[in-house]
């Protein structure tokens, strides 16, 4: 079956860099995008960026320009998002979800990476 | 920047029917816009039920339907259950980017 898994919590400092791993299993890697979102406490979800995964083509929303970074490695299955800059309002869930290419169909998702931003 | 406007929040009685808006401040949300409708719990990922205005994932329940109306995306629960109870969510694909709703609290009293 269609598995997402991230890495685990992670705690950074101020002004670091946290990247975060999407392992995909059980469908063709490089049919499939993978798509990044986060919700901090009380908000609502917020849509980071996506990547292709055939030819690693991104796009990222405009809110996270110029500090995050997706890539991917085919061999291994797995995307990762980079966000760096780290504020303390970047605390929060960060998750990611397949998307069989051109569908529409956010299908899958991984279970979530608690990040969190403290001095 | 686009807002992407839903519900802060509505009531149902259990076995009631219930109606989900979502609307772009860009104009009127079309099938262009491949709507989706995702169901968010406490402490678990997001659930897609619907996508791409009305498909139907292989678990979401008949009860769930979607649809467009009157310039809006529209989410439909008939038949309401206790465990609807829960945050729903809009998205929408806007040019290359996807924007989510603000999220609606659905309360099932």
């Amino acid at each position: 079956q269609v598995q997402l898994v991230q890495s685990g919590a992670d705690v950074k400092e101020p002004g670091a860099s946290v990247k975060i791993s999407c392992r995909a299993s059980g469908y063709t890697f490089t049919s499939y995008g993978v798509h990044w979102v986060r919700q901090a406490p009380g908000q609502r979800l917020e849509w980071m960026g996506w990547i292709k995964g055939d030819d690693g083509r991104t796009v990222y929303s405009e809110t996270f320009q110029g500090r995050l970074i997706i890539t991917r490695d085919t061999a291994a299955t797995t995307v990762y998002m980079q966000l760096s800059s780290l504020r303390f309002d970047d605390t929060t869930v960060y998750y990611c979800a397949s998307e069989r290419f051109a569908t529409g169909n956010f299908d899958f998702w991984g279970q979530g990476t608690l990040v969190t931003v403290s001095s | 920047q686009t807002v992407v406007t839903q519900e802060p929040s509505l009531t149902v009685s259990p076995g009631g029917t219930v109606t989900l808006t979502c609307a772009s401040s860009t104009g009127a949300v079309t099938s262009d816009a491949w709507p989706s409708w995702l169901q968010h719990k406490p402490g678990q990922p997001p659930r897609t039920l619907i996508y791409r205005t009305f498909y139907r994932q292989p678990w979401t329940p008949a009860r769930f339907s979607g649809s467009l109306l009157g310039g809006k995306a529209a989410l439909t629960l008939s038949g309401v259950q206790p465990e609807d109870e829960g945050e729903y969510y809009c998205l929408l694909h806007l040019g290359v980017i996807w924007v989510f709703g603000g999220g609606t609290k659905l309360n099932v009293l």
